[in-house]
This record gives C-alpha cells, structure tokens and sequence, in this order.
C-alpha cells in the first residue's frame, strides 16, 4: 500500500501567490486531516474532514481552504500565500467513523516543506 | 481546553541506559494516548498508543509506555537506548467525547539524543 501521499515535496512561492497541496490515501480511510509543523509548537491542526463532503475547521484555519468531493483525495489550498505559512505540512488519515470512539491509529504522509518567500 | 505537556524540549542519554520521555494531558473524558516518532525531514511514524486495558503498552522499536490516570500522564521508556533512537518524539491524545471527538492533539515534541 502506499498510505498517505502527498505533494509536492518541497515549494517555494512567492507571497500572494496561491498553491495546492495534494494529500491521497489508499486505504478507505474516512477521517482525513492537515496539520502544520512550526518549530516549539508541535503539529497543529488546521482543517479536517470525517468523510466525503464533510470538512471542518481545526486550531488553525485562516488562510487556508479544503475540499473533500471523494475518500481518497483531501487537497490543502492556500488562497495567497503570507511569509507566515512558512512551515512544513502533514496530512494524515485514520479509519473512524463520526459519532464512534475514535482510537483508530492516524497515519501520517512524508510532509510538504513550503516556503513563501 | 484540550492541551498536552511534553516538559523537557530536550533528553539526553547515553547508548545502553534506559530512556525516559515525559507526557501529561489534559483532555475531557477517557483519551486515547499516543506517541509518535519523527525522524529528519520524514513524516510521523506511529510508535504505540493506548487505548485501554493494561496500564502497560509496547510498541515499536522496543518502546513502551506507562498510562497513568491519577497523574494524567503517559511516559514512553525504553530500557536500553540505541543510538539510531536519536530522534523528535511527540505524544498526541485523541478525546473520545464532546466537540473535539476524533481530533489529535500533539505536545510540542522532545528531541532524544542518544550518545554513543
């Protein structure tokens, strides 16, 4: 299997510009989601989605915007980039079904080192 | 608030003795406890979690984890560290009720060094 795949690996935009990070998995996972990686602040959690046309709102929205039209795709848009979303980015995927005790283990992709310049 | 404490930015050990990585949380109802690895520039790998049951959890690579419920806490040990260990540690816990249910909330990460 190849879990959770994400790209590009590595961005360099300039501020304002507007980009999309790809996330997909192959393992019929409902509950997709993204975080950002920030030095000393850990991961934290900017938009999610527990299925197919469902997407919600984490830690740290602004800026960014989701979209959720299958179960395996869950791209990250950033409408125009700020020197501020300099950061590297996780998507992740878990089998969970909304309402139900969520222990399923979350698998994470490689990451997306983005840099706006 | 939902929020998870990983107090020491840094351990340091030498290869051979045990290893100690502290976690406490603070989360409504009976969390799910978890901890990952990260390794240079690569993705979280899952190491264990605890759901429920024995106190005790192994996992990968020789790890394992004390879940402590009076002390809210969730140590990850292992009893003999190697160097290839050296790597950026993060618990996360997952609240199994209320508004939050399913998310994962991470502590701030841990930076293991292991000395040969």
């Amino acid at each position: 299997n190849a879990g959770v795949t994400q790209t590009p690996k590595f961005q360099v935009l300039k501020t304002g510009q507007s980009m999309t990070l790809q996330c997909a998995q192959d393992m019929n996972h409902e509950y997709m989601s993204w975080y950002r990686q920030d030095p000393g602040m850990g991961l934290r959690l900017i938009h999610y989605s527990v299925g197919a046309g469902i997407t919600d709102q984490g830690e740290v929205p602004n800026g960014y915007n989701v979209s959720r039209s299958t179960t395996e795709d869950f791209p990250l848009r950033l409408l125009s980039a700020a020197p501020s979303q300099t950061s590297v980015y996780f998507c992740a995927s878990s089998y969970s079904f909304p309402g139900q005790p969520s222990g399923n283990t979350i698998y994470f992709g490689e990451g997306s080192w983005l840099t706006v310049v | 608030a939902q929020s998870v404490a990983q107090p020491e930015d840094q351990v340091n050990v030498a290869e051979g003795n045990p290893l100690t990585v502290k976690c406490t949380y603070s989360v409504s109802g009976n969390p799910y406890l978890f901890w990952y690895v990260q390794y240079p520039n690569r993705g979280l790998q899952f190491l264990l979690k605890y759901i429920t049951g024995d106190n005790l959890v192994k996992g990968s690579y020789g790890f394992e984890a004390e879940f402590n419920k009076s002390q809210t806490s969730f140590h990850l040990k292992k009893p003999s560290a190697l160097v290839s260990d050296s790597a950026l540690y993060f618990c996360a816990v997952r609240p199994d009720r209320g508004s939050t249910l399913g998310r994962l909330y991470f502590g701030r990460g841990t930076q293991l060094t292991v000395w040969p």
